[in-house]
């Protein structure tokens, strides 16, 4: 079975940094496009950042782009998102999700979500 | 940025209805990368439709989609009551990805 389970996510105060870690199973993970979605309380999604299979490209939301860093590590088939200055607007829940062999995919597995809340 | 403009912003139909969901993007898609996604209260989004129309693995054909250019469509064909949720459009083909506002289908 497809499995994607999030961790790492809290509470941190603004400015502060967090990590988090997906853990893959179920499938060839070097061979897919990994990326970021998040969803505000109460709003629609947004999409974060994504990660080629060989973690030789990446991608970021304007939002996000020099503040987060996303990574993969195909020997142990875990993607995560590096959170550094965070603010208030980045609380969410965090989704990681598959993509196909292209990075230009629709995201067909998705994790259960961590949640992130940034907060004095 | 393609921004993608998703109506109605809620639906009300009965169960055994049809439903018709619209996303409108900003900029014309060559190539068709537009999905859906349905999701629940407490729940990760799952992929409905891809590439405009392709049905995702294990996604009833009462689910369908279509359109090209920048007008695409979602629809329904006969409403379950485990139908009733958010659905989300999402062009992948740009960067930024971006998704629609959502439309929330409720029961009438």
């Amino acid at each position: 079975e497809v499995q994607l389970l999030e961790s790492g996510g809290g509470l941190v105060q603004p400015g502060g940094s967090l990590r988090l870690s997906c853990a893959a199973s179920g499938f060839t993970f070097n061979t897919y496009a990994m990326s970021w979605v998040r969803q505000a309380p109460g709003k629609g999604l947004e999409w974060v950042s994504s990660i080629s299979a060989t973690g030789g490209s990446t991608y970021y939301a304007d939002s996000v782009r020099g503040r987060f860093t996303i990574s993969r590590d195909n020997s142990e088939n875990t993607l995560s998102l590096q959170m550094n200055s965070l603010r208030a607007e980045d609380t969410a829940v965090y989704y990681c999700a598959k993509g196909r062999v292209i990075v230009q995919s629709p995201y067909d597995v998705w994790g259960k979500g961590t949640t992130v809340t940034v907060s004095s | 940025e393609v921004v993608l403009t998703q109506s109605p912003g809620t639906l009300s139909l009965s169960p055994g209805e049809r439903a018709t969901l619209s996303c409108r993007a900003s900029q014309s898609l060559s190539s068709n990368y537009i999905a859906w996604y349905q999701q629940k209260p407490g729940q990760a989004p799952r992929l409905l439709i891809y590439g405009a129309s392709s049905r995702a693995t294990g996604i009833p054909d009462r689910f369908s989609g279509s359109g090209s250019g920048t007008d695409f469509t979602l629809t329904i064909s006969r409403l379950e009551p485990e139908d009733f949720a958010v659905y989300y459009c999402q062009q992948y083909g740009r960067s930024p990805r971006t998704f629609g506002q959502g439309t929330k289908l409720e029961i009438k």
